[in-house]
């Protein structure tokens, strides 16, 4: 069965830095595109990022471009994700999810989430 | 970047009723169209990708249908734990994007 946990989230003052971890089982980590996605309190999803199974190619969404940076750690089943200069509008949710094998691109399943609260 | 307008951004429907949600993107992303269900407190959940294929142990009630620019997803009979936040994704390009999301209420 697949499971995604999160974790790393937490307050953290404006400027600040945080790193997520996204441990990962019961499907081969190393074969698979992993993705961030967050969720502001009360709003919509947001895509932040995305690796290659082998963790050569990334992309960012301009909003986080240049502050955060997606990693993963094949020997270990564990995706990443630091956050550095942190702003009050990074505050959210940030969920982990695997994408399908094959021709569909999408995200077929989803951790439960850690929260990151940024404030002073 | 692609735009994904949903509509309506609420509806309320009573437990039995037949209920569309549409997507429109902002540019022609073919069938790289996918739907996530949201209950409140959890994560989302795959429904539907490539605009109509059910993802596995989802049930039949929900579909999809569209290509282009326009999608639609329908839950044909809508049961108490259906009643959550429903998005469309377009996984055309980069930046993924999304809806904003349509709230399913009970009436």
């Amino acid at each position: 069965e697949v499971e995604l946990v999160e974790s790393g989230g937490g307050l953290v003052q404006p400027g600040g830095s945080l790193r997520l971890s996204c441990a990962a089982s019961g499907f081969t980590f190393s074969t698979y595109t992993m993705t961030w996605v967050r969720q502001a309190p009360g709003k919509g999803l947001e895509w932040v990022s995305v690796i290659s199974p082998s963790g050569d190619v990334t992309y960012y969404a301009d909003s986080v471009k240049g502050r955060f940076t997606i990693s993963r750690d094949n020997s270990k089943n564990t995706l990443y994700l630091q956050m550095s200069s942190l702003r009050g509008e990074d505050t959210a949710i940030y969920y982990c999810a695997k994408r399908a094998l094959g021709a569909n691109h999408y995200e077929d399943y989803w951790g439960q989430g850690t929260l990151v609260t940024v404030s002073s | 970047d692609i735009q994904m307008t949903q509509s309506p951004s609420s509806l309320s429907a009573s437990v039995g009723d037949r209920v569309t949600i549409t997507c429109r993107a902002s540019q022609d992303i073919s069938n790289n169209l996918a739907w996530f269900q949201q209950k409140p407190g959890k994560a989302p959940k795959s429904l539907i990708y490539a605009a109509s294929s059910l993802q596995s142990g989802v049930p039949s009630k929900f579909s999809g249908s569209g290509s282009g620019t326009d999608f639609t997803l329908t839950i044909s009979s809508l049961q108490p734990e259906d009643f959550a936040t429903y998005y469309c994704q377009q996984y055309k390009s980069y930046p993924r994007t999304f809806g904003q999301g349509t709230k399913v209420e009970i009436k």
